[in-house]
């Protein structure tokens, strides 16, 4: 079945340790998503791309960063995560701009 | 800006309806979500409706749109025990090649026997 996937699905790091996420889609959709979901609270975007088009938030720290070496595959970089850095990272696709997002499952991170 | 807001918790009886409802801000807005999160879960579409629609029904699912007054809101018919989860209404604007979706705080819904 065309999914998203999400890797791994749980992943604990220490404070200031570099972590990647990863996200991979077979679905062949254009757009892909990064969203950030703590605990009880809505999901929050913080960049997609749009092909190799890059989008960044306004509020996204500078300590997220992301990577889509190509249509499939798309990582989630935290370069030096803190302890309010702990959430749930959600991967969403879109086939075009106006399409509807599909999730993956997520993958929580713990922050040690 | 953008403020997408629900009630937190709401309650029913098996094989009652739900109601959710969620107000947003964005009049620009060109669609419009329902997601449903189980726990420990990612997100799954349960519906949209675009932003020139009154209604739209799906099976168990009936969207209202009132966009005078932006109001959503999502009504479950013969609600079961599988439907126990956190709604998440949306609103979507385009955005760089993207489509920008800011959730509201999510409704609980809890369903007793």
């Amino acid at each position: 079945d065309a999914m998203v996937i999400q890797n791994p699905r749980y992943q604990v790091t220490q404070f200031g340790k570099p972590v990647t996420l990863s996200c991979s889609q077979t679905l062949n959709h254009n757009v892909m998503y990064w969203y950030q979901q703590k605990s009880s609270q809505a999901p929050k975007l913080l960049f997609h791309y749009y092909d190799k088009d890059f989008n960044n938030e306004a509020d996204t720290p500078d300590n997220f960063q992301s990577r889509r070496p190509n249509t499939s595959f798309c990582f989630l970089d935290i370069r030096s995560p803190g302890l309010g850095d702990a959430a749930m990272y959600l991967c969403a696709t879109s086939r075009e701009q106006y399409n509807e997002q599909f999730f993956g499952p997520g993958t929580r991170l713990t922050v040690l | 800006g953008e403020d997408v807001e629900q009630s937190l918790f709401l309650s029913v009886r098996e094989g009652d309806s739900s109601v959710i409802n969620c107000t947003y801000t964005d009049s620009s807005s060109t669609y419009l979500y329902w997601y449903k999160q189980e726990p420990g879960a990612g997100l799954q579409l349960l519906t949209y409706i675009f932003s020139n629609m009154d209604m739209k029904q799906d099976q168990r699912l009936t969207v209202l749109l009132n966009k005078k007054d932006k109001h959503l809101s999502l009504r479950i018919a013969d609600t079961q025990t599988g439907d126990s989860a956190i709604y998440f209404c949306a609103e979507s604007m385009g955005s760089g090649g993207g489509n920008k979706l800011t959730f509201g705080t999510g409704t609980q819904l809890k369903v007793e026997l």
